[in-house]
């Protein structure tokens, strides 16, 4: 199967980290996205991570993968007003070419 | 200006009415796809083209058509637009590299009465 699941909603202070999370059934992916979409616009890449890579760092974001349970999770350091928005995270299987599987969505909340 | 761009951004019909979205990217890319995002679903993919020449069903085909006019263009159709297609759609577009950074466009609006 190719299910990408996400909790629908979190809520956190300004300066706190947010922590989203994502589980995944397909064993075969090969890249993993998370992508950030703001109101009422498209979506954009924030970060990728190799299959074969547990952890990417990138400034504010740290992406962990943990294949052995299928999970991928996304942590903002020091979350601004700026970080609400849906964040989606996505798979890419081995031989589909260019097509991905996008998780549902979780929609970050950023309270002052 | 933008690199991908949807036109309409809104659009309000009724059930049975054709429609048309139209989609224009100047980032040079082959591949183009349409997904539609509902709440609580996510985006699902409708329909991909690698290339010119190359159109290729998504998950949610049915009651969908596309054209590959160009490599810049892509457009996606509703023959006989019903309520259930009511949706916020979007293309994308990328590149041919290992990565595949997709670059979407602003969606459209899509209400179907």
């Amino acid at each position: 199967g190719e299910d990408v699941e996400q909790s629908l909603f979190l809520s956190v202070r300004e300066g706190d980290s947010s922590v989203i999370n994502c589980t995944y059934t397909d064993s075969s992916s090969t890249y993993l996205y998370w992508y950030k979409q703001e109101p009422g616009a498209g979506l954009q890449l924030l970060t990728y991570i190799f299959s074969n890579m547990d952890m990417k760092q990138d400034q504010r974001l740290t992406v962990l993968l943990n294949k052995k349970d299928k999970h991928l999770s996304l942590r903002i350091a020091d979350t601004q007003t700026g970080d609400s928005a849906i964040y989606f995270c996505a798979e890419r299987l081995t031989g589909t070419a260019s097509k991905l599987t996008f998780g549902t969505g979780t929609r970050l909340q950023v309270t002052l | 200006d933008a690199d991908v761009t949807q036109t309409p951004r809104n659009r309000i019909t009724k059930t049975g009415k054709r429609i048309m979205l139209e989609c224009s990217q100047t980032k040079g890319h082959d591949r183009m796809y349409w997904y539609r995002q509902d709440p609580g679903l996510g985006l699902r993919l409708i329909y991909y083209s690698f290339d010119v020449k190359d159109i290729n069903k998504g998950e949610i085909s049915d009651g969908y058509s596309v054209s590959r006019q160009a490599q810049a263009k892509f457009s996606l159709s509703l023959e006989s637009a019903i309520p259930n297609q009511t949706a916020l759609y979007f293309c994308a577009t990328s590149d041919r590299g290992p990565v595949n950074e997709q670059f979407f466009g602003p969606g459209t609006r899509l209400t179907v009465l």
